[in-house]
């Protein structure tokens, strides 16, 4: 099993739509939570960043994370076409240097 | 300020051939480590380096080394290339992820080994 779990999708939304995208995990150690977004033949770059549980806005995105069911998730609202991209979710447990990434939510906003 | 530079961006090897991708970063970060992603897999940690000296084993390290010489480089070198090495490898690094400081990544290598 993966420590991190996100649905591959592909997600298809009409511009204007509010996105939910959405990830599970398995270790109860995790305390940092990181959203990257990867544009097609490009790295990824980090989109949102929350420590512990709770909700973090920036601009149109909003960052939740519900430790108590393992649940993490990204909202977009007002999607725009240039929101098309791989989304992946990521955490990291206190103490550990690395990140654990979910395979990636690919999103297209149609116009 | 360029950030994280990852040469070639392109690669085609025969089997059995050897290479190093090479990973420079300007932003004085300790953490360093290499990831390569494939389709359904995700990324996938290889090695990582919390600073010049000192590396580690990842994910999936066989058929990959890597070295930490100086703060700003940390190259991979894939010692016997197989076609399951085919892949897109990132590098990236980090000002300290015990303060939890995201990744910053490099644009890729794509390596195709026939």
């Amino acid at each position: 099993q993966k420590e991190v779990e996100q649905d591959p999708g592909p997600l298809s939304v009409p511009e204007g739509a509010i996105v939910s995208l959405n990830c599970t995990y398995s270790n109860s150690a995790f305390q940092y939570f990181m959203w990257y977004r990867q544009y097609s033949r490009k790295g990824p770059e980090l989109l949102m960043y929350t420590y512990s549980s709770g909700n973090k806005e920036d601009g149109r995105f909003t960052a939740q994370v519900d430790k108590s069911s393992k649940y993490i998730s990204l909202f977009i609202r007002d999607s725009q076409p240039s929101d098309s991209a791989t989304y992946l979710c990521a955490g990291r447990p206190t103490g550990a240097n690395n990140l654990f990434f979910g395979t990636g939510t690919r999103l297209t906003v149609i116009p | 300020n360029a950030g994280v530079t990852q040469t070639p961006k392109f690669q085609v090897l025969k089997t059995g051939q050897s290479m190093t991708l090479q990973c420079a970063q300007d932003m004085n970060h300790e953490y360093m480590s290499w990831y390569r992603q494939d389709p359904g897999m995700g990324l996938r940690l290889i090695h990582y380096s919390v600073g010049a000296g000192i590396t580690d084993q990842g994910e999936v390290p066989n058929g990959y080394n890597v070295s930490r010489s100086t703060t700003e480089d940390f190259p991979l070198r894939l010692l016997s290339a197989a076609p399951s090495q085919t892949s897109v490898y990132f590098c990236a690094s980090s000002k300290d992820t015990q303060l939890g400081y995201g990744y910053t990544f490099g644009s890729g290598t794509r390596l195709t080994v026939v």
